[in-house]
């Protein structure tokens, strides 16, 4: 049974370009999170998608982010545009809300942005 | 204010050393998790608490609800043990089960 899968790994973009993050989650999960660990900074929400809803994207910044979590497929964060300041670790957890569930996240390795 | 605050922010000890970061935390929560981080590395769930107390291996989490308080303890410290610990809070009452971090503790386990 994989774990969560995120890619890619590491990802260089140029100011102005668009960064696409997507996340795998564990067999099963049909709930996941975003979150950004920005440098020197603790982790911090973004999105909480289930499929094909977004329930919660209080933490997401109003402009030039975006994400979905489509019927077939991996999650996607997409981050238009990106500046320097987007430059940060990005990592989805995922978990099960059935009856029997833990309610424990599973988090994926990461996604590390530089923006040049 | 942070929500979530850890301590020490820093830790180095000696091989074998037994050793306490502790969380303390300002909301309601329903569950608090300990998760480990190595540097450059993915996020690993240690311990999920509710109240109590929990054991695995070297390391135990405990919580005091009333407090606010959790502590994870490493016995027998080694080196492989060094890593980010980060002391998260589940928000209490909310259909998201987000979680709310604290800043984490870097720990260092000499030889």
């Amino acid at each position: 049974n994989a774990g969560v899968m995120q890619n890619p790994r590491h990802l260089v973009r140029r100011r102005g370009q668009e960064a696409r993050l997507r996340c795998s989650p564990m067999k099963g999960h049909s709930h996941v999170y975003w979150y950004r660990q920005l440098p020197e900074e603790g982790l911090k929400f973004m999105v909480y998608l289930q499929k094909e809803n977004i329930i919660d994207e209080s933490g997401m910044p109003k402009e030039r982010f975006s994400a979905e979590f489509p019927k077939e497929g991996p999650s996607i964060l997409r981050i238009q545009q990106v500046v320097r300041g987007d430059s940060a670790a990005y990592f989805c957890a995922s978990h099960d809300r059935g009856l029997f569930s833990t309610d424990t996240q599973y988090f994926g390795p990461g996604t590390r942005l530089t923006v040049l | 204010k942070n929500e979530v605050e850890q301590s020490p922010q820093n830790l180095t000890a000696q091989e074998g050393e037994f050793i306490t970061i502790n969380c303390s935390y300002s909301v309601g929560i329903s569950a608090l998790h300990w998760l480990q981080q190595h540097p450059g590395g993915g996020i690993v769930s240690l311990f999920m608490l509710s109240s109590g107390k929990k054991k695995h291996g070297r390391l135990i989490a405990t919580i005091n609800i009333q407090e606010k308080h959790s502590s994870l303890h490493i016995t027998a410290s080694h080196p492989r043990d060094s890593a980010v610990y980060i002391c998260a809070v589940r928000d209490y009452g909310g259909a998201t089960n987000k979680l709310i971090f604290g800043t984490g503790t870097l720990l260092a386990v000499q030889p």
